[in-house]
């Protein structure tokens, strides 16, 4: 069975702050990483995707992945209070397709 | 999401019904997959297809889960007879290129069985 793990929060960071996210799966073989963003009562939206060891920027969202450790993280820089949502962290498992973390709540406080 | 339609948005119904869920992909995709969320289990893949064809169905939850994805722009979940531990949301999504690629999802349809 195939594991992605991340901490539920709720997450409080301040407004202006770097919110940090992370996600560790079980998987060593999984080669695709993604992060969605989901909203109350909305649909998934995908933010940020990384194939390969190391840092990805897009804007103020930074993914960082780490094979080894079977770690992934996402860091929100100068978070804004629509920021606050649940993010999920998405691995993939080949034939499998992916697997999801249950999400961790963000909340921004203005 | 404009990718990806999905009808109805919401659904109340009596268990023991059936109930039929629907997928309008309108964006350029060679995969479509079916996923349920819920509180206690997250988001959970049910089925996939690659050109229509059905590849993985082991999320499947039982022989009452049913799809079909008859052309490209159209693809059904379908449950029968509907009981209330199947209410949850359940999502269309489509990928183009490989099941390691960025998915785009619907909006979803919200199920109730009372």
């Amino acid at each position: 069975q195939k594991e992605v793990e991340q901490n539920s929060g709720p997450l409080s960071v301040p407004e202006g702050a770097i919110a940090s996210l992370n996600c560790t799966y079980s998987d060593r073989g999984s080669q695709s990483f993604f992060w969605y963003r989901q909203y109350s009562g909305k649909s998934p939206e995908l933010i940020m995707f990384i194939y390969s060891n190391g840092d990805k920027e897009d804007g103020r969202f930074t993914a960082q992945l780490n094979k080894a450790s079977q770690y992934v993280s996402l860091l929100i820089r100068d978070s804004q209070p629509s920021d606050s949502a649940t993010y999920l962290c998405a691995v993939e498992g080949g034939a499998d397709g992916l697997t999801f973390g249950k999400g961790t709540h963000l909340i921004i406080q203005p | 999401d404009a990718g990806v339609i999905q009808s109805p948005r919401h659904e109340v119904t009596e268990m023991g019904q059936e109930v039929t869920l629907r997928c309008k992909p309108i964006s350029g995709h060679d995969y479509l997959f079916w996923y349920r969320q819920t509180m206690m289990r997250g988001l959970e893949l049910l089925i996939y297809f690659n050109n229509n064809v059905p590849i993985d169905d082991s999320g499947m939850p039982e022989d009452r889960f049913s799809a079909k994805m008859p052309n490209a722009s159209f693809s059904t979940l379908k449950i029968q007879p509907s009981e209330p531990r199947d209410s949850a949301v359940y999502f269309c999504a489509i990928s183009q290129g490989g099941t390691g690629q960025p998915q785009h999802f619907g909006d979803g349809t919200r199920l109730s069985i009372l």
